[in-house]
């Protein structure tokens, strides 16, 4: 088995900051991926990666950027944070071949 | 534009009802269909997936119903229990998976 972890797991910024999450896996899984998860708006693509240093963008990607540096971790960067992206931030990974999607248990971020 | 829509939005069935939940997309290249089920301050986990060439898939107390032609799928939860209290998204990509869009999800509640 593996898992992945998602830090921090409350995220608190001021509006305008820059803010970064991060996401590791232990699965070894080649692709992973970044969501927006707003209450009544399901999940919402913004970054994936099938490979290290890959980066492909979803529907959500304006006002984001993604890093993936190494195979086992995905970081997102907030660029410039405001209220209205107040929402859970979900880490996934697959496994090459696979269409099956592990999640991580999510950040909650809060913009004051 | 929402490409998969699911129906509807909350749910409460008694323990040992069927609960029935719906979905449908609009692009016809879609043929791998995931469903997701959360659990409060979790991320979302596979439940249950079928692929195009079937119109049915059965897992112990949970099936898909999957009508091509009028690209609707449903998900069929038979003796629903009060652990089955979740909320339940459907998703759906092309043969890959890896771009998989998701339902706003539904919202179901099992009373004892």
């Amino acid at each position: 088995g593996g898992i992945i972890t998602q830090t921090p797991k409350f995220l608190i910024g001021q509006e305008g900051q820059k803010l970064t999450l991060k996401c590791q896996q232990n699965f070894n899984h080649d692709t992973m991926y970044w969501y927006r998860q707003d209450s009544g708006k399901g999940l919402r693509l913004i970054y994936y990666s099938i490979t290290e240093n890959d980066l492909q963008k979803g529907d959500l990607s304006e006002g984001y950027d993604a890093s993936r540096e190494k195979k086992s971790s995905f970081s997102l960067t907030v660029t410039s944070a405001q209220k209205n992206e107040m929402a859970v931030f979900l880490c996934a990974s697959t496994p090459g071949g696979r269409a099956e999607q592990f999640f991580g248990p999510g950040t909650r971020l809060t913009v004051l | 534009q929402q490409q998969v829509r699911q129906s509807p939005q909350s749910l409460t069935v008694w323990e040992g009802e069927t609960a029935i939940l719906n979905c449908s997309y609009e692009d016809s290249t879609f043929n791998y269909f995931p469903w997701y089920q959360q659990f409060p301050g979790e991320g979302p986990a596979l439940l249950i997936s079928i692929r195009s060439v079937s119109d049915k898939k059965e897992d112990g107390r949970f099936t898909i119903f999957f009508n091509k032609r009028e690209k609707k799928l449903s998900l069929h939860i038979t003796d629903s229990q009060p652990g089955d209290s979740a909320t339940y998204f459907c998703a759906a990509s092309e043969n890959s998976g890896t771009y998989q869009r998701f339902g706003t999800g539904t919202k179901l509640q099992v009373v004892p």
